[in-house]
C-alpha cells in the first residue's frame, strides 16, 4: 500500500521561528509536492520537486523553502514563520513518467503560528 | 494555465438522497480531470479519474463522474448517499502534456442530515 506520512499532524510555533514539515514516501516516487489548504481557497501548490536536490516554484512560494536531499523526503521550511502562515500543509507524492497515476497524499500538519 | 470552479460552497442532502457536485475547468485543451474527497482530519483520498476514452467514469464509493467537453464539466454524481460521505470533496486538473501538476477546486463541502 501506498505510504506518504508528515512528521506532526499538529504544530505550535511562535512568530519569527524556523519551522520544518516533513514528509516521507514509501513508494520510490521521483515527483513530490508541497501544498497549503485554506478554507475557501482549496489546495495551492508552494514548491515541488521531480528529483532529489531538484525544486521547483509553485503557486505560492513566497515565505517557503524546501529541501530534498533523498528521494524518499521532501521538507517544508519556513524560515521566519508568521501567523499568515497559519494553516494546514499537505505533502504529496507521484510516480514521474506515468500521467494515468495520480498523487497520493500524507494526513496533513495542522501549523499554528502565534 | 488551467483552472477549476467549484460553484457549490456548501451542499446538504438527506441521507439516501441522490448527490450531484458540480466541477467545470478551463484549459485549452482535455486535461486529466481528478476528484478526491477529504474527511475531516485526513489527507486526501483519490475518488475516481479520467485521461481519455468513456466518458463516464466509475469510482470507489459509488461514485461516478461524467466528463462533457462541451460545457468543460467534470460533475461527480452518486445515486444515493451515506452519512459516512459526509465530507470535503475536491476537483483537480492536470495539463495533458504532464507537467505533473495539479490545479484544484476550491471545495465543496458536503452534510448529510439523516
Amino acid at each position: 500500500d501506498v505510504k506518504v506520512t508528515q512528521s506532526s499532524r499538529y504544530l505550535v510555533k511562535r512568530t519569527g521561528e524556523k519551522v520544518f514539515l516533513e514528509c516521507v514516501q514509501d513508494m520510490d516516487h521521483e515527483n513530490m509536492f508541497w501544498y497549503r489548504q485554506d478554507p475557501g481557497l482549496g489546495l495551492r501548490l508552494i514548491y515541488f520537486s521531480y528529483d532529489v536536490k531538484m525544486k521547483e516554484k509553485g503557486d505560492i512560494p513566497e515565505g517557503y523553502s524546501v529541501s530534498r536531499e533523498k528521494k524518499e523526503r521532501f521538507s517544508l521550511i519556513l524560515e521566519s514563520a508568521s501567523t499568515n502562515q497559519t494553516s494546514m500543509y499537505l505533502c504529496a507524492s507521484k510516480l514521474a513518467g506515468l500521467s494515468t497515476d495520480t498523487q497520493y497524499f500524507g494526513p496533513g500538519t495542522r501549523l499554528t503560528v502565534l | 494555465a488551467q483552472s477549476v470552479t467549484q460553484p457549490d460552497i456548501h451542499i446538504t442532502v438527506s441521507e439516501g438522497a441522490s448527490l450531484e457536485l458540480r466541477c467545470n475547468y478551463s484549459y485549452g485543451a482535455t486535461p486529466y480531470l481528478f476528484w478526491y474527497v477529504q474527511s475531516p482530519g485526513q489527507g486526501l483520498q483519490l475518488l475516481l479519474k479520467y485521461f481519455s476514452g468513456d466518458t463516464l467514469v466509475q469510482g470507489i464509493k459509488g461514485f461516478e463522474a461524467e466528463f462533457k467537453r462541451s460545457q468543460s464539466s467534470f460533475n461527480l454524481r452518486k445515486p444515493s448517499v451515506h452519512w459516512s460521505d459526509a465530507a470535503e470533496y475536491f476537483c483537480a486538473v492536470e495539463a495533458n502534456f504532464g507537467n505533473e501538476k495539479l490545479t484544484f477546486g476550491t471545495g465543496t463541502r458536503l452534510t448529510i442530515i439523516p
